[in-house]
């Protein structure tokens, strides 16, 4: 029973370049979930899905960055137009329900990881 | 606006002896309370958690503490061995307004010493 997978594990970009990264959530997760750590922080929301929809973006900065999570394959995280403050560590997680639950069942489980530095 | 602090960046500690790592939290409306720790180049792995109507849950060597009227929690690990070391996390959310995510604080690396 895979986890959440992530690929590529890394990703060196240019200045202005596109970057991809991919997450497969775990077997039978619906929800997805994708943090952004910058050097010295914590995790920081960017956008939770679920397949094809859009729940909440609040964490997501208004331009360049883009999530989707279609009906078949994985959910993409898409920045354009990278710089270098984009340079940082993409975590996704999944979950079978919404997080938080009272009984405590529906944590999230999270990927390794997509480290992305731009040059 | 960081609305979880860990204030202590990083601990060392004595193999066999107790770690505490702390956490405070801003937000009043956080009511479900998690600790994930995380290895080098690896994601976060879900630790433990606490909801508020608790102020302790204790699984095997860890234990957290929740005191709301300060709004601080503490993740205690006893005794601590040198697979222990990692940076810890902290996570609220708040689940009674319907948030969907969580909101961490930027850990704090321990250091186990055998």
């Amino acid at each position: 029973n895979a986890g959440v997978m992530q690929n590529p594990r890394h990703l060196v970009r240019r200045r202005g370049q596109e970057a991809r990264l991919r997450c497969s959530p775990m077997k039978g997760h619906s929800h997805v979930y994708w943090y952004r750590q910058l050097p010295e922080e914590g995790l920081k929301f960017m956008v939770y899905l679920q397949k094809e929809n859009i729940i909440d973006e609040s964490g997501m900065p208004k331009e360049r960055f883009s999530a989707e999570f279609p009906k078949e394959g994985p959910s993409i995280l898409r920045i354009q137009q990278v710089v270098r403050g984009d340079s940082a560590a993409y975590f996704c997680a999944s979950s079978p329900t919404v997080t938080g639950s009272i009984t405590g069942a529906n944590v999230l489980t999270f990927g390794a990881g997509s480290r992305l530095t731009v040059l | 606006d960081q609305q979880v602090k860990q204030n202590s960046p990083s601990l060392s500690v004595q193999e066999g002896r107790i770690s505490i790592l702390n956490c405070d939290y801003t937000n009043s409306m956080f009511d479900y309370f998690l600790w994930y720790k995380k290895y080098p180049a690896e994601g976060p792995t879900f630790l433990i958690s606490i909801s508020s109507i608790k102020d302790k849950n204790e699984d095997g060597r860890f234990t957290v503490f929740l005191n709301k009227s300060a709004k601080h929690l503490s993740l205690h690990i006893v005794p601590s061995q040198p697979g222990d070391s990692a940076v810890y996390f902290c996570a609220a959310s708040a689940e009674q307004t319907g948030a969907n995510n969580l909101f961490f604080g930027t850990g704090t690396r321990l250091t186990v010493i055998p």
